[in-house]
């Protein structure tokens, strides 16, 4: 069965400095994605960002990056120059290929942002 | 334009006891979710619908059975309620990679 580790309950960074968020999965598949969702107050899930495990490349969204390390499975979020609105809970997420409704979730990071 | 709607907003049952949960969305998706969140376990599938008239199982669907009535709702019943079933239930729904969750059902069985 697929798994999600995110380790860090909770973190705080400072406006405008960087943070990573780290996640672990455990898979026995050679491909399938990998997402970071944002569910502010409102609730509503919002993609962060998407990698495609057979893509070496890190994907990289405006602030948003990560470091995705395959042999280790891990797969971390790194934002750059925090923002107030980045405040919110963050989920990991692990998405097989061919059963593209199931996604696995981590169990959260809540990041705090201070002014 | 309402987006994902879920009744009730909190709900207590006794062990033993049935309810369904009600979700209906507007946005004219075809898939929905229905997931469960507990603290420190992350949100887990309980039972997902790719189209109308179509139901699958998720991560945990022992004990809970679904209905996607139509494309709109996506309704899941609890038959006999146990404790274990405490939780807060959110319905999504889901175009290509963006799921709009709904507000949330807040469950306590005694």
């Amino acid at each position: 069965a697929q798994t999600v580790t995110q380790s860090q309950p909770e973190m705080s960074v400072q406006e405008a400095e960087t943070v990573t968020l780290s996640c672990t999965y455990d898979t026995s598949e050679s491909d399938y994605y990998l997402f970071w969702y944002k569910q502010p107050p409102s609730r509503q899930m919002i993609l962060v960002i998407r990698q495609e495990a057979y893509k070496q490349q890190n994907a990289t969204e405006n602030r948003f990056s990560v470091n995705f390390q395959k042999a280790a499975k891990s797969f971390s979020l790194k934002i750059s120059d925090s923002q107030l609105g980045d405040a919110a809970m963050y989920f990991c997420a692990y998405r097989r290929v061919y059963n593209f409704n199931k996604f696995y979730f981590g169990s959260g990071t809540k990041l705090n942002v201070k002014p | 334009n309402a987006g994902v709607t879920q009744t009730p907003k909190f709900q207590v049952l006794k062990t033993g006891q049935s309810m369904t949960l009600q979700c209906a969305q507007d946005m004219n998706h075809n898939s929905m979710y229905w997931y469960r969140q507990d603290p420190g376990m992350g949100l887990r599938l309980i039972y997902y619908s790719a189209s109308e008239g179509t139901t699958d199982k998720g991560e945990v669907p022992n004990g809970y059975n679904v209905s996607r009535l139509n494309k709109r709702e996506f309704s899941l019943r609890l038959e006999s309620a146990a404790p274990s079933q405490t939780s807060v239930y959110f319905c999504a729904s889901v175009v290509q990679e963006t799921q709009y969750f709904g507000p949330g059902t807040r469950l306590l069985v005694l």
